[in-house]
């Protein structure tokens, strides 16, 4: 399984956008790129997915070279609620739909 | 959307008993459910992949005798800490997975705590 690598840590402040980078070298032909969210005692909840180019949904943005060795989450205008874990995992193909999770991002959004 | 919940969401017990903890896909079936363990300030870490019918495949690692894992239906995956002891206290969060056009989409549940007095 891809290995990868995200900043332990970002603060931002309410209102601005922030970019997540993550860099996943390794990543295999059939792997997805795969963002959750944690916050403190709860399950990570799904942000978005994506194979290559861009990814939008109504909380995210995901860019994704077309090399796929990273991928940045873009998440507009944050909140003092979006302070959580971010976490950024590549696989889910194939037969298991394995995914092993990295250390993640930990945003400090700021008022 | 898919949802997933676990039972109960908190346990306390006493050190040698044993807990058993479910996992259940509420509104689809999940031929594959896998187990994560969380201790405080750090990442998930996976412990098994439990298939529907079949015998769970346990990470390098973890003890399959101590933590016993069945996943008798499509709808559900239970795991049990067996002779529980302080150090199994931690964050236990369960995950179904879902495949669709090729690729697999998991949804989690929302997390059990065990605290082993």
């Amino acid at each position: 399984l891809a290995k990868t690598t995200q900043p332990i840590s970002m603060d931002s402040y309410e209102g601005q956008e922030v970019n997540i980078t993550c860099s996943h070298n390794n990543i295999a032909t059939n792997d997805y790129i795969t963002w959750y969210q944690q916050f403190p005692s709860q399950g990570p909840r799904f942000i978005i997915q994506g194979y290559k180019t861009k990814v939008t949904n109504e909380v995210a943005s995901l860019f994704i070279p077309a090399d796929r060795k990273s991928s940045t989450l873009s998440l507009p205008r944050v909140s003092l609620s979006d302070t959580a874990v971010y976490y950024c995992l590549v696989g889910g193909s194939g037969n298991t739909g394995k995914l092993i999770f990295g250390q993640g991002t930990t945003l400090q959004v700021k008022p | 959307g898919a949802v997933v919940s676990q039972h109960p969401s908190w346990v306390i017990c006493k050190s040698g008993t044993s807990v058993k903890i479910e996992c259940r896909s509420l509104d689809f079936q999940a031929t594959t459910m896998f187990w994560y363990r969380q201790f405080p300030k750090q990442s998930l870490m996976l412990m098994a992949t439990s298939n529907e019918g079949s015998k769970a495949t346990y990470e390098q690692g973890v003890e399959k005798d101590k933590f016993l894992i069945n996943h008798a239906s499509l709808t559900l995956s239970t795991l049990t800490v067996t002779s529980a002891h302080p150090e199994d206290s931690s964050f236990y969060i369960c995950s179904a997975s879902v495949t669709s056009g090729g690729r697999n989409e998991q949804f989690f549940g929302p997390g059990t705590r065990l605290t082993v007095l």
